[in-house]
């Protein structure tokens, strides 16, 4: 969608590794959500930022970290990445309406 | 936190009225109702939000009987384009002041030619 972009769409890596993933707005929106999507789960939530250096865990923020340092960016890092984080991960922005949010086209992280 | 129940699946023919009915037992006061629709590969966008009685867009009907504990969606005349994961969900106040939105399973709309 515009106004949102997520890089990078694809990545592969190894178990162990540390991996960033970034989300990027335009729209200079407060809120910003990071979910994570799997078979037979729906989305759930793993950290959301209600401002620049104000972020909260969400259901499943075990094994993750995130940082907003400036309004328009979103990071999502895994410190050491497991086979159990293979998914695909989607930043969403947000007004703070419920009709306000705007997803991203998603990354989907494979860790071997 | 409110917990949303929905029909995993369902089938329709093109052109045939759709409607996919949400229970939320323990909504509260100053939550919303909203349903997002997802299609593969693509992140889930907003369709229609709801308090109470009914509410109509372009898209989409939402209806929500006066004890809110539950709520259906009407899509009219689907097309082959409609299939897609439809999401029911309550929205909460969060600490922050926002808007948190707990996605369930979804409803799996498969349009049949």
């Amino acid at each position: 969608d515009a106004g949102i972009t997520q890089s990078p769409r694809h990545k592969v890596t190894e178990t162990g590794t540390p991996v960033t993933l970034r989300c990027h707005q335009t729209e200079n929106h407060r809120y910003m959500y990071w979910y994570r999507q799997d078979p037979g789960h729906g989305l759930r939530l793993i950290h959301y930022s209600y401002g620049v250096k104000d972020t909260d865990k969400g259901e499943v923020s075990d094994g993750y970290s995130v940082s907003r340092s400036k309004t328009e960016d979103f990071l999502l890092t895994l410190e050491s990445a497991t086979s159990s984080q293979t998914s695909v991960y989607f930043c969403a922005i947000g007004s703070g309406d419920p009709n306000g949010y705007t997803f991203g086209s998603g990354t989907r992280l494979t860790v071997v | 936190l409110a917990k949303t129940t929905q029909p995993i699946s369902m089938d329709s023919y093109e052109g045939q009225e759709v409607n996919i009915t949400c229970s939320h037992n323990n909504i509260a006061t100053n939550d919303y109702i909203t349903w997002y629709q997802q299609f593969p590969s693509q992140g889930p966008r907003f369709i229609i939000q709801g308090y109470k009685t009914k509410v109509t867009n372009e898209v989409a009907s939402l209806f929500i009987p006066a004890d809110r504990k539950s709520s259906t969606l009407s899509l009219p005349r689907v097309s082959l384009s409609d299939t897609a994961v439809y999401y029911c969900l309550v929205a909460i106040t969060s600490g922050a002041g926002s808007y948190q939105l707990t996605f369930g399973k979804g409803t799996k709309l498969s349009v049949i030619p």
